[in-house]
């Protein structure tokens, strides 16, 4: 079965800081690959996807995440962070053939950005 | 947003009680799913459905039973709750495609007492 691993389970930063958050799948196949970002007290909405095409995708926010298929990495990034930042991030994987569209999820990252 | 309800949006209860959580979508999203969110443990998939009447079991299943008999509609039943089914549970809704992201409702909150 594939995973997902989030190596940093607490980040902390300050405004304007840069952000990278990592996240590795373990899976030799075709991926759909995505980041979710929960804000306190709310519920997981999409950041970005990545399907197929420009491993460089873009989100909302200002947020980016590149796919290198040899790390099998897809790591979000960010050049400057704001205090409404401050969130729990999660990485999923969809295998490409998989039915119903099933989502694998990482164990979360929460970023702290101090004003 | 997409039109995701979950309901009720927080209760207690005791051990060894029933419980039923509904899930109420209008986006007529062929598939449904069922997570539970722990602290540590990320997002875990209880149960899933890919039509009315098709479920299947997600990875953290025991305990747990689901049923859908409309498309909006899908429940998760704790048939006799124990205090490690304590957590925020959420539904979500998608196409189905590999593709596609998953919309998420707001979350229950479970104490099981």
């Amino acid at each position: 079965a594939q995973s997902v691993s989030q190596h940093n389970h607490h980040v902390i930063l300050s405004e304007a800081a840069s952000l990278e958050l990592g996240c590795n799948y373990s899976y030799g196949g075709t991926v759909n690959l995505f980041w979710y970002v929960q804000y306190p007290g709310q519920h997981l909405q999409l950041l970005l996807k990545y399907f197929s095409g420009d491993p460089l995708v873009k989100g909302i926010k200002g947020f980016e995440a590149e796919f290198i298929k040899s790390k099998f990495s897809f790591n979000l990034r960010k050049p400057s962070v704001q205090w409404s930042d401050t969130a729990e991030y999660f990485c999923a994987v969809n295998l490409y053939n998989t039915n119903a569209g099933k989502s694998t999820f990482g164990d979360g990252t929460t970023l702290t950005v101090k004003p | 947003d997409a039109g995701i309800t979950q309901s009720p949006r927080h209760k207690v209860t005791e051990t060894g009680t029933p419980v039923t959580l509904r899930c109420h979508q209008t986006e007529n999203h062929r598939y449904m799913y069922w997570y539970r969110q722990d602290p540590g443990h990320g997002l875990r998939l209880i149960h899933y459905s890919y039509g009315v009447k098709d479920t299947d079991k997600g990875e953290v299943s025991d305990g747990y039973s689901v049923s859908r008999s409309k498309t909006e509609d899908f429940l998760l039943t704790l048939e006799s709750a124990t205090s490690s089914q304590t957590s925020v549970y959420f539904c979500a809704i998608s196409p189905g495609q590999a593709s596609y992201e998953q919309y998420f409702g707001p979350g229950t909150r479970l104490t099981v007492t």
